[in-house]
């Protein structure tokens, strides 16, 4: 089965200016999470999506970032205004909810850079 | 405050030998621990779940365990092989809506 896709796989933009990341998650997978992974850390949940209702987005900075997953599929993270602090790789991860093993399947990744 | 560690930023060690990571948690009652494992470049792969009534889970070359009383999780490879070389992380469900925690990771490198 084809696994969660990303895009783009890079990018690079000055502060204070907008990004947008896309993923399209596996085929049948209701929940959808963001996660931010800065450099040596582990993924920190943003947002994570049941279809396309909000479940979690205690950790997502509201005041600059948004996420929306329209139609239950594809998902859109958006940055607006960039900080130096964004900088990290945008992950997105698929899953069934009630699985056997909760296992969550992960894209490759987006990596920004906010110079 | 919630605390996940992870014992080492790097464990190097040589091919055959049995590689150990540990996961430590504060403040946490999991109903399972995850753990991951990460490539440069990649995304988390995950590898094994265990439940907090189960002691012990193996998989091929791997084993888990999972102890409750000391808050603790020990990630074994035998055999190693450089091609275990890689990032492993653990997870424990953890957040307010039942969400994983990741801990830091632990860098692996098997020498041959």
């Amino acid at each position: 089965e084809a696994g969660v896709a990303q895009s783009p796989r890079y990018k690079i933009i000055e502060k204070r200016q907008s990004v947008a990341f896309w993923c399209n998650p596996i085929s049948g997978h209701a929940t959808l999470y963001w996660y931010q992974q800065i450099l040596g850390q582990g993924p920190k949940l943003l947002i994570q999506f049941q279809n396309n209702g909000v479940v979690d987005d205690s950790q997502l900075p509201k005041d600059r970032f948004s996420a929306e997953r329209l139609k239950g599929v594809d998902s859109t993270l958006k940055i607006q205004p960039a900080k130096l602090e964004d900088s990290a790789v945008y992950l997105c991860a698929s899953s069934i909810p009630s699985g056997p093993s909760y296992e969550q399947y992960f894209g490759p990744g987006t990596r920004l850079t906010v110079t | 405050s919630q605390k996940i560690e992870q014992n080492s930023e790097a464990l190097n060690i040589q091919e055959g030998k049995t590689a150990t990571l540990t996961c430590n948690y504060t403040n946490y009652s999991p109903a399972y621990l995850q753990w991951y494992r990460q490539d440069p470049g990649r995304g988390p792969v995950f590898l094994l779940l265990i439940r907090e009534n189960e002691k012990e889970k193996r998989k091929e070359r791997l084993k888990v365990t999972f102890d409750t009383t000391l808050k603790q999780s020990l990630f074994h490879i035998t055999a190693s092989q450089p091609a275990d070389s890689a990032t492993y992380l653990c997870a424990l469900l953890g957040g307010s809506q039942g969400n994983l925690i990741f801990g830091k990771g632990t860098k692996l490198s098997v020498k041959p």
